[in-house]
C-alpha cells in the first residue's frame, strides 16, 4: 500500500533531551517535507527536500535540523527540544511536477 | 511571510445551503493553488489544484488574478463535508519550491 509514515504517532519528552520524528514513504517520490500544525497558525512548513542530500529551509526551521541520505526517508531531528516545539508534526511527500502531497498520520510530541 | 489568508477560521452552514471558502494570496511570480482538506482524524489530503480545473466532490475553485484569490466554492453543502480546509500556494525557491499554507478554515455544515 503506497503511503507515508511517521514513528512515533505520539511522544512525551522533556527540554533538551534530543529527539528525531522519522518519515518514510513507498511510492518513490523526489519532493519530501515536514510541517508542524498549531492551533490558529495553520500548518507551516518546517523544512523540504527536493531529494537525496538536497535539503532547504521553510518557514519555521529554527530549533529543526533534517536529513536525507536516502530518498525514502526524512528524519526530523530536535536537537534540544522547547515547549514552544509542542505541536502536531505531519511529513509528507510528492511526485516533482506532481504537487499532490501525500500526508502522513502525524505525531503529536509535548515538550515538558 | 504569510502568503496566503483564509480570513474565516469558522464557517457555518446549513446542509443544502452553498458554502464558499475564501482565498487570497500574495505572490509575485505565476500562482499555483490548491485546497487541501483534513476531515475528523484523517490525514490531510489534496482536494483540487487550479490546475486542472476539475471538480471535486462537488467543489470548484476558480483562480482570479485580478483579485489574487482561489476561494473554494460549492453550490449544495453536505454534513459530510465538515471538515478543516486549507488553502495552499506553491512558492519557487531557490532549490526548488515549498508550499505555503494557510491558516484553514473549519467548515461546519449542520442538519
Amino acid at each position: 500500500e503506497a503511503q507515508v509514515t511517521q514513528n512515533p504517532r505520539y511522544l512525551i519528552t522533556v527540554t533538551g533531551k534530543k529527539l528525531t520524528v522519522t518519515c518514510s514513504q513507498n511510492m518513490n517520490h523526489e519532493y519530501m517535507s515536514w510541517y508542524r500544525q498549531d492551533p490558529g497558525l495553520g500548518l507551516r512548513q518546517i523544512y523540504y527536500s527536493m531529494n537525496v542530500e538536497v535539503t532547504d529551509k521553510g518557514d519555521v526551521p529554527e530549533g529543526y535540523k533534517v536529513s536525507r541520505k536516502e530518498k525514502r526517508n526524512f528524519p526530523l531531528i530536535l536537537e534540544s527540544p522547547s515547549p514552544n516545539q509542542t505541536s502536531l508534526y505531519f511529513c509528507a511527500s510528492s511526485l516533482i511536477g506532481k504537487e499532490t502531497q501525500y500526508f502522513g498520520p502525524g505525531t503529536r510530541l509535548l515538550v515538558l | 511571510a504569510q502568503r496566503v489568508t483564509q480570513p474565516e477560521k469558522l464557517l457555518s452552514v446549513f446542509k443544502g445551503a452553498p458554502v464558499e471558502l475564501k482565498c487570497n494570496y500574495s505572490y509575485s511570480g505565476s500562482p499555483e493553488l490548491f485546497w487541501y482538506v483534513q476531515y475528523s482524524r484523517q490525514r490531510l489530503q489534496l482536494l483540487l489544484r487550479h490546475i486542472s480545473r476539475e471538480s471535486i466532490k462537488g467543489f470548484t475553485a476558480d483562480l482570479n488574478k485580478g483579485e489574487t484569490s482561489f476561494h473554494l466554492k460549492k453550490p449544495f453543502a453536505q454534513e459530510e463535508d465538515s471538515a478543516m480546509y486549507y488553502c495552499a500556494l506553491r512558492v519557487n525557491s531557490n532549490s526548488g519550491y515549498a508550499l505555503n499554507f494557510g491558516k484553514g478554515t473549519s467548515l461546519l455544515v449542520t442538519p
